[in-house]
């Protein structure tokens, strides 16, 4: 079945830019969707965007302008870099499988673990 | 602040019912757009629990149930047992904005 195990630095400066990465085993990602999502100490989901087969993505409209989230289908591997990021970006990160039927109709059906990233000097 | 409203927390006793809701507008749940639902346990990661609405993944009891209507949707626990303690969190998509994945702010299910 399919696996996600998310990796990257625990650890970034305010200002600089987090960079993590998921790794997808058990399936080609190219069959799929894949999107990220976080969750700060204590607190609920926040969504952060998706990856389709052809490489377009959509990202949440309060994050829009910081992320970027790409794929190496060589690595089967995801990516999400986050720019300028503060303390308010300290958060577990979650890579996921994102289904999606017809518009609207999409959810996540296979979570990774998380990685968890702190924000600070 | 969350695009949909769950309840902060909510208990029941084990064996009982228990419901959570999820309150949304006309540009998500309103707009008939499906709404599925997640359990967050303690120290893990969201598990898929309900999708499109009151369909239930595989190896998910029946006790669950999921229902939606008009801008609100709900939760349904039955049969309450201990190792249901934890998170729940709502999802939909909303078409605001170009439109996105929005979640519930979560809530916290107490079995006494």
């Amino acid at each position: 079945q399919v696996q996600l195990q998310e990796s990257g630095p625990g650890l970034v400066k305010p200002s600089e830019t987090l960079s993590l990465s998921c790794t997808v085993s058990g399936r080609s990602i190219g069959y799929y969707y894949w999107t990220w999502i976080r969750q700060p100490p204590g607190k609920g989901l926040e969504w952060i965007g998706v990856i389709y087969y052809n490489g377009s993505t959509t990202y949440n409209p309060s994050l829009r302008s910081r992320v970027t989230i790409s794929a190496d289908t060589s690595k089967n591997q995801l990516s999400l870099k986050l720019s300028s990021v503060t303390a308010a970006d300290t958060a577990v990160y979650y890579c996921a499988r994102y289904l999606e039927g017809t518009l609207g109709f999409c959810y996540m059906d296979v979570w990774g673990k998380g990685t968890t990233v702190t924000v600070s000097s | 602040q969350s695009v949909l409203t769950q309840p902060p927390s909510v208990s029941g006793a084990p064996g009982q019912r228990v419901t959570i809701s999820c309150t949304g507008s006309n540009s998500n749940i309103g707009a008939r757009y499906h709404v599925h639902w997640y359990q967050q346990l303690p120290g893990t990661a969201p598990r898929l629990l309900i999708y499109g609405n009151s369909d239930r993944p595989s190896g998910v009891p029946d006790r669950f149930s999921g229902s939606t209507s008009g801008t609100s949707a709900s939760l349904d626990i039955t049969g309450l047992r201990a190792e249901d303690e934890g998170n729940y969190y709502c999802q939909s998509y909303d078409s605001s904005l170009n439109g996105y994945v929005v979640f519930g702010g979560g809530t916290k299910l107490t079995v006494l």
